[in-house]
């Protein structure tokens, strides 16, 4: 069975902290993306990546950053983590060729304290 | 990206089919029409998608306009696991193209 992976489901960290959001796809899919889910808001894009050392920004990039050095592994840091950041985050991942669905990992429920 | 609307909420009975619309008038020749579901507490997940023509798997089936300004997700018997908020998301697939998630349908199934 197809996997997105992410490293943590739960995560507390404290204001001003970096926090690193670990995602890993086993399907050898070229684009990877991070997005926040908050209620009321639904789900929005941070950042995405077409293949390895590739990134664009989403509608939401402030206050984020990501990495992309092998293509199974996309990374969100949160550069000073601050309150408003706590939310879900979930990882995605398809092919760049032809069509297809994304498949989403579980999500990472983060708490800014 | 041009937008779809969709009902807030609906319901359905279990094991009855269950119809879910989504409108998408300003549709472009090139978008294809996405439907994903979100379980509670967990990631969305992948249901359909189609072009002009109506397709069908083994989640459900997708009933496109002949015009392509409407569409139908149809669940052929729902169950008490099919209860999710449903997506219905236009995306042009190109290269890297992206879903842009808006509030959903829920979904409610009474046993």
């Amino acid at each position: 069975d197809v996997k997105v992976t992410q490293s943590s489901r739960y995560l507390v960290k404290r204001t001003g902290e970096k926090v690193f959001l670990e995602c890993v796809q086993d399907m050898d899919h070229e684009n990877m993306f991070w997005y926040r889910q908050d209620p009321g808001l639904g789900l929005r894009l941070i950042y995405f990546s077409y293949d390895v050392k590739m990134k664009e920004k989403g509608d939401i990039p402030e206050g984020y950053s990501v990495s992309r050095e092998k293509k199974e592994r996309f990374s969100l840091i949160l550069e000073s983590a601050s309150t408003n950041q706590t939310s879900m985050y979930l990882c995605a991942s398809r092919t760049g060729q032809g069509i297809s669905g994304y498949t989403f990992g579980s999500g990472t429920r983060l708490t800014v304290v | 990206d041009a937008k779809t609307t969709q009902p807030n909420s609906m319901e359905s009975n279990e094991e009855e089919p269950v119809h879910l619309p989504c409108n998408h008038s300003t549709i472009s020749g090139t978008d294809y029409i996405h439907w994903y579901r979100q379980l509670p507490s967990q990631g969305p997940e992948y249901v359909i998608h189609g072009l002009t023509s109506n397709v069908n798997n083994r989640m459900a089936s997708l009933a496109i306009a002949e015009d392509r300004k409407s569409s139908t997700l149809i669940l052929h018997r729902a169950t008490l696991r099919d209860a999710a908020v449903y997506y219905c998301i236009l995306s042009r697939e190109t290269s890297g193209s992206r879903l842009t998630f808006g509030e959903g349908t829920q979904l409610t199934v009474n046993p």
